[in-house]
């Protein structure tokens, strides 16, 4: 049981370039998000997804895109990279989103952008 | 939106010792996890616990949701204790806000053998 898994586990990009983050789980969890984490500081929701098809802003949802066309993937799009999305992303997911349900972490991708 | 402050922002202890870790929170919530995030980075889900008080080996921790706050427990700390405590909740408005957790900044602790 893999449980999330994030690739890939490092990046350096140029600003301007676009790329893509995967997240994967294998738990059949129906809720799934990403956050990023900066330094000194706890996580920020991004994007995130209570089911396949469904997808909602976070916290700071500008210059990424979501999609969830299945159950198991979460990919996160940088469309446009720029400094400011230097950071280590994280990705979560949780059976439902009702009351009782822990949230399970990947392992982070650490993302730096030149 | 909903504030959450953790107390103390860094914390210093030697193996053997006990703490406590404090989390405030601004609104009523029905979502409350504590996570440790190890020197690795890996982020480790210890409770989930909107109310009440729950036990895993030598960490417990208790959330009086009436007076919005929670603590973490660490009994006879060990160096693989080490790392950033998250307080994280969620739920203040219910519906698919259970999931949208807000992190407090964290408490790092570091446990010297």
């Amino acid at each position: 049981n893999a449980g999330v898994t994030q690739t890939p586990k490092f990046q350096v990009l140029k600003t301007g370039q676009s790329m893509t983050l995967q997240c994967a789980q294998d738990m059949n969890h129906e809720y799934m998000s990403w956050y990023r984490q900066d330094p000194g500081m706890g996580l920020r929701l991004i994007h995130y997804s209570v089911g396949a098809g469904i997808t909602d802003q976070g916290e700071v949802p500008n210059g990424y895109n979501v999609s969830r066309s299945t159950t198991e993937d979460f990919p996160l799009r940088l469309l446009s990279a720029a400094p400011s999305q230097t950071s280590v992303y994280f990705c979560a997911s949780s059976y439902s989103i009702g009351p009782g349900q822990p949230q399970h972490f990947g392992d982070g991708t650490r993302l730096s952008i030149l | 939106g909903i504030q959450v402050e953790q107390s103390p922002p860094d914390l210093i202890l030697q193996e053997g010792a006990n703490s406590t870790l404090r989390c405030n929170f601004s609104d009523s919530v029905n979502n409350l996890q504590w996570f440790h995030q190890n020197p690795w980075g890996q982020l480790i889900n210890l409770f989930y616990i909107p109310s009440g008080t729950k036990q895993n080996g030598r960490l417990s921790a208790t959330t009086v949701a009436t007076e919005r706050y929670s603590l973490l427990y660490i009994s006879s700390s060990q160096t693989t204790d080490s790392g950033v405590y998250f307080c994280a909740v969620g739920g203040s408005a219910g519906g698919t806000s259970y999931g949208k957790l807000t992190f407090g900044q964290g408490t790092i602790l570091t446990v010297h053998p």
